[in-house]
């Protein structure tokens, strides 16, 4: 069954420094989606992004945030200066055009600023 | 904005029992997704639902989406150490691709 791959599993990076987040989505999904949930707390909506452009950010997606789709398959969530409090697990999420929002989320990776 | 309350929070049960989560919301949702997430892994979807007083079954789970769809509800009968997880449940204001919104999780420990 298809499924959606996000690379790396665990990235540690020193405060300030810049981190890309890859993500594969299924392959005949158009919407996609970056989630995080820092540790104990709620799954937050960070960005979606559909036809090539964001359709909607969330407060948190600041001017140090933006996603990419460089080809065909993949989506990228890049942080320009990393922060503590971006200490987080990021989920990738895509969905196919359809009536229902259905959202399949990838495994994660684990940000760990220090 | 929207909230999506679940309660309860924490659940720890015999095998064999039966409970039900619920999610609980002021507002109005066109779906809501049930999702189940192990420790250091991705949300899984269990189950969408669209339509208000629907009713879906996946096995020994049964899901509601309330007449209103500003609520919802996960009951699991004869619960089994395998259904040990965070249950969330996540709802959706549009079906054009908008975001979905989670509730907190119902942590469910069920012992043998």
């Amino acid at each position: 069954e298809p499924e959606v791959t996000q690379t790396p599993s665990h990235q540690v990076t020193q405060m300030g420094q810049e981190v890309i987040l890859r993500c594969v989505p299924i392959s005949n999904h158009l919407y996609f989606y970056w989630y995080r949930q820092i540790l104990g707390q709620k799954v937050e909506f960070l960005v979606s992004f559909y036809n090539n452009e964001i359709s909607e950010k969330s407060e948190i997606f600041d001017d140090q945030f933006s996603v990419e789709r460089p080809d065909g398959s993949n989506f990228t969530l890049k942080i320009r200066s990393t922060k503590l409090e971006d200490s987080a697990m990021y989920f990738c999420a895509s969905r196919r055009v359809g009536p229902y929002n259905e959202q399949f989320f990838g495994p994660g990776t684990r940000l760990t600023v220090l | 904005t929207q909230l999506l309350e679940q309660s309860p929070q924490f659940l720890s049960i015999q095998e064999g029992e039966n409970l039900t989560v619920y999610c609980n919301s002021s507002s109005v949702f066109s779906s809501l997704q049930w999702y189940r997430q192990e420790p250091g892994e991705g949300p899984v979807l269990l189950v969408t639902v669209v339509t208000g007083g629907e009713v879906k079954k996946l096995k020994r789970l049964t899901f509601q989406f309330g007449d209103a769809r500003k609520d919802s509800s996960l009951h699991i009968t004869a619960a089994q150490p395998g259904d040990t997880g965070l249950y969330l449940c996540a709802g959706a204001r549009d079906n054009q691709g908008g975001k979905l919104i989670f509730g907190q999780g119902t942590e469910l420990s069920v012992k043998p």
